[in-house]
């Protein structure tokens, strides 16, 4: 029962490192997510997928790729880490958004710009 | 944007005593959906709450949805120190297109004192 796994936890960049946030969920899940969480401001979407193959944007897309070539696995992708994108990113999952299904999250990683 | 906000930011209660969230939020939706988050987590889905229900309850939660106020409210009766966290909703939202996006508030922290 793993449910939503984020690798990794923690994470030190210097500014212009790229790098990729994992996560893999296990229970055939259509829909899947990116959002981060800034002190005051909740939980804003960055990118979406509702399936293999498909992604669009959120909210706050920018300085971000996402790629979804299983159901499992959604990676963000840093390409140019810059300050402002300290934060703590997390993944979440649904069968399907829009049928009264709830989101599973995974733990989160914690970012840092430096 | 945020589409749900959450009134109280911080709310500090007494074991024992009832805690109320309210939530408002501003487009048409399919359902609205309550997290908690302790610190240092993933969220937790609470309850999910459709357009077309007006209460729900789920153990010691009690949700209620006006769609014409366009607000909700969560309720912890008979509150535990277990239940200090952040509470955010969130709202899946109707658009014309295919796909759908669930939009978070910015959060009540909730402190229940032994």
């Amino acid at each position: 029962n793993a449910g939503v796994t984020q690798t990794p936890k923690f994470q030190v960049l210097k500014t212009g490192q790229s790098m990729t946030l994992q996560c893999a969920q296990d229970m055939n899940h259509e829909y899947m997510s990116w959002y981060r969480q800034d002190p005051g401001m909740g939980l804003r979407l960055i990118h979406y997928s509702v399936g293999a193959g498909i992604t669009d944007q959120g909210e706050v897309p920018n300085g971000y790729n996402v790629s979804r070539s299983t159901t499992e696995d959604f990676p963000l992708r840093l390409l140019s880490a810059a300050p402002s994108q300290t934060s703590v990113y997390f993944c979440a999952s649904t069968p399907m958004l829009g049928v009264n299904q709830p989101q599973h999250f995974g733990d989160g990683t914690r970012l840092s710009i430096l | 944007s945020q589409q749900g906000e959450e009134d109280p930011q911080a709310l500090s209660i007494q074991e024992g005593e009832n805690a109320t969230m309210n939530c408002s939020y501003k487009t048409s939706i399919n359902n609205l959906q309550w997290y908690r988050q302790n610190s240092g987590r993933g969220l937790v889905h609470l309850i999910l709450i459709r357009s077309n229900e007006r209460e729900k309850h789920s153990g010691r939660l009690r949700v209620t949805l006006d769609t014409s106020k366009k607000s909700s409210s969560l309720l912890i009766t008979a509150s535990r120190a277990a239940d200090t966290a952040s509470y955010f909703c969130a709202t899946d939202e109707r658009t014309s297109g295919s796909a759908r996006q669930l939009t978070f508030g910015s959060g009540t922290q909730l402190t229940v004192l032994p």
